[in-house]
C-alpha cells in the first residue's frame, strides 16, 4: 500500500525559510497535498500539486516535486511565529478514493 | 455555511460502552470519511463513503461501523469501546468522490476510553 514519510520536527527562527520534506511510494499518485494543523483544530489545505508539475508557488509557499525520487517539499519563505503548526504531506491513491497522510512535521518558529 | 460539524467534541467512555460520533456537512459533498489521529501515527483512515448508500473500509476499520443514508450525514459507531480506541477522530468531506481537490475537516472529537 501507499506510505508517506516525513521528518517529525523542524525548528527555525522567525524570518528564516523553512523546508519540510516528504517522500511517497505510489508512483501513480496524481495529486500530492500539504495540510496544516494548528493546535486543537482540524487540518486545513495549504496547497496541492498535480503530478505533471515540478513546482508550484503560492505567495510564501513553494512546493517542489521530484517524481523520479518520489520526493515532495514545502518551502515557507519568511517564516512567522504564526506558521508554528503540524504540517502533513498526503498523496491520493491510484483508485482516487483515499488520501494517505504522513505522520506530520511539527514546525516550531522561535522569535 | 457551517462546513463540517462534528459532535460531541469530547467524550469519555468506559470499556464496552457503545456510542456514535456524529458528522454532518452542509456543502453537498459526495465524499465523506473518518480518520483517527494518534501521537506518532499521523492520520489513519477508518471508513469512507463516495455517496449516499455507499461505504468502504479504510486502513483501520476494525471496531467501527458507518452508514451513509443521506448525503449530509456520516456517523461513526463504536459498538464496544476499547482503550485502544482512545484517539482524536476527524471527519472530512470533499465535493468530488475522486477527491480532486480539498478535503474539508471538522474540528475533531476527542474520545477517551477508560
Amino acid at each position: 500500500g501507499e506510505d508517506v514519510e516525513q521528518s517529525l520536527f523542524l525548528s527555525v527562527r522567525e524570518g528564516d525559510s523553512s523546508v519540510i520534506n516528504c517522500t511517497y511510494t505510489d508512483s501513480s499518485s496524481t495529486y500530492l497535498y500539504w495540510y496544516k494543523q494548528e493546535p486543537g483544530a482540524g487540518l486545513q489545505l495549504l496547497t496541492y500539486i498535480f503530478s505533471n508539475m515540478d513546482m508550484k508557488q503560492d505567495q510564501r509557499l513553494t512546493v517542489l516535486l521530484n517524481k523520479k525520487d518520489k520526493h515532495l517539499s514545502l518551502r515557507i519563505a519568511d517564516t512567522q511565529t504564526g506558521d508554528s503548526a503540524i504540517y502533513f504531506c498526503a498523496e491520493r491513491d491510484s483508485g482516487y478514493s483515499t488520501l494517505t497522510f504522513g505522520k506530520g512535521t511539527m514546525l516550531l518558529v522561535s522569535p | 455555511n457551517a462546513g463540517v460539524t462534528q459532535t460531541p467534541k469530547f467524550q469519555v467512555l468506559k470499556t464496552g460502552q457503545s456510542m456514535t460520533l456524529q458528522c454532518a456537512q452542509d456543502m453537498n459533498h459526495e465524499y465523506m470519511s473518518w480518520y483517527r489521529q494518534d501521537p506518532g501515527m499521523g492520520l489513519r483512515l477508518i471508513h469512507y463513503s463516495v455517496g449516499a448508500g455507499i461505504t468502504d473500509q479504510g486502513e483501520v476499520p476494525n471496531g467501527y461501523n458507518v452508514s451513509r443514508s443521506t448525503t449530509e450525514d456520516f456517523p461513526l459507531r463504536l459498538l464496544s469501546a476499547a482503550p485502544s480506541q482512545t484517539s482524536v477522530y476527524f471527519c472530512a468531506s470533499s465535493y468530488s468522490r475522486t477527491i480532486a481537490g480539498e478535503l474539508f475537516f471538522g474540528e475533531g472529537s476527542r474520545l477517551t476510553v477508560l
